[in-house]
């Protein structure tokens, strides 16, 4: 079975400019939350969806945004990239929200110039 | 004070050694605790999943919870060079909707041949 999927896996921007970064979780799954890892650090919650709602936000300013769609796919949407974002942003999926493990896609590594 | 405290590394043993990971905590909320290992370019992989105190083995790996001293500790014997990663304590309340994991800074393991 395909594991948590993540697209695009490198992406390169400028100050200012908005990304999109997209997860399929795993079969089945039906949560998925959003982390940023910047190096050196552990991953940072930064959103959780389950069954197309948001279930918990992290503390991270207005600029970041997700959705989930009916198949359980989801989008992060960050506007107006500072360099400071620059970090892996890993999607976890789980089958359930509430105590349920959580497996990480590889992530998708995003560098602002 | 940090929720979750890491020792970072980096730890560097010979192959065949005991390797001692540990994390500490301080929210008393926190009943599930997971270890992940991260290999370099990769998300994190779950390793051990356990919920409240106690010990968990699997294989050459046994994750242990102390809950009254809020530390965790994962226990990996025979080490391997494939073992060499960075290990990552995680840890969550587990009530039902929110429940972002927490996670420490992740420890460098080296394990040389």
């Amino acid at each position: 079975d395909a594991g948590v999927t993540q697209s695009p896996t490198h992406l390169i921007k400028t100050r200012g400019q908005h990304v999109t970064l997209r997860c399929s979780p795993i079969s089945g799954h039906k949560s998925v939350s959003w982390y940023q890892q910047v190096l050196g650090q552990g991953p940072q919650f930064i959103f959780q969806y389950y069954e197309k709602e948001e279930r918990g936000r992290g503390n991270f300013p207005d600029r970041f945004s997700a959705r989930q769609f009916p198949n359980y796919s989801s989008e992060l949407n960050v506007n107006a990239l500072l360099l400071g974002d620059s970090a892996l942003y890993l999607c976890a999926s789980s089958l359930l929200a509430g105590n349920q493990p959580q497996h990480f896609g590889d992530g998708t590594r995003l560098s602002i110039l | 004070q940090k929720e979750v405290e890491q020792d970072p590394g980096p730890l560097s043993v010979p192959e065949g050694a005991i390797v001692s990971l540990n994390c500490t905590y301080s929210n008393s909320a926190f009943q599930y605790f997971m270890w992940y290992r991260q290999y370099s370019r990769k998300g994190p992989e779950l390793l051990m999943y356990t919920y409240s105190s106690g010990n968990k083995e699997d294989g050459r790996f046994t994750a242990q919870v102390d809950k009254s001293s809020k530390y965790i500790s994962l226990f990996i014997r025979d080490s391997q060079p494939s073992d060499s990663a960075t290990y990552l304590c995680a840890m969550t309340s587990g009530s039902s909707g929110n429940t972002p994991l927490v996670f420490g800074k992740g420890t460098r393991l080296s394990v040389i041949a």
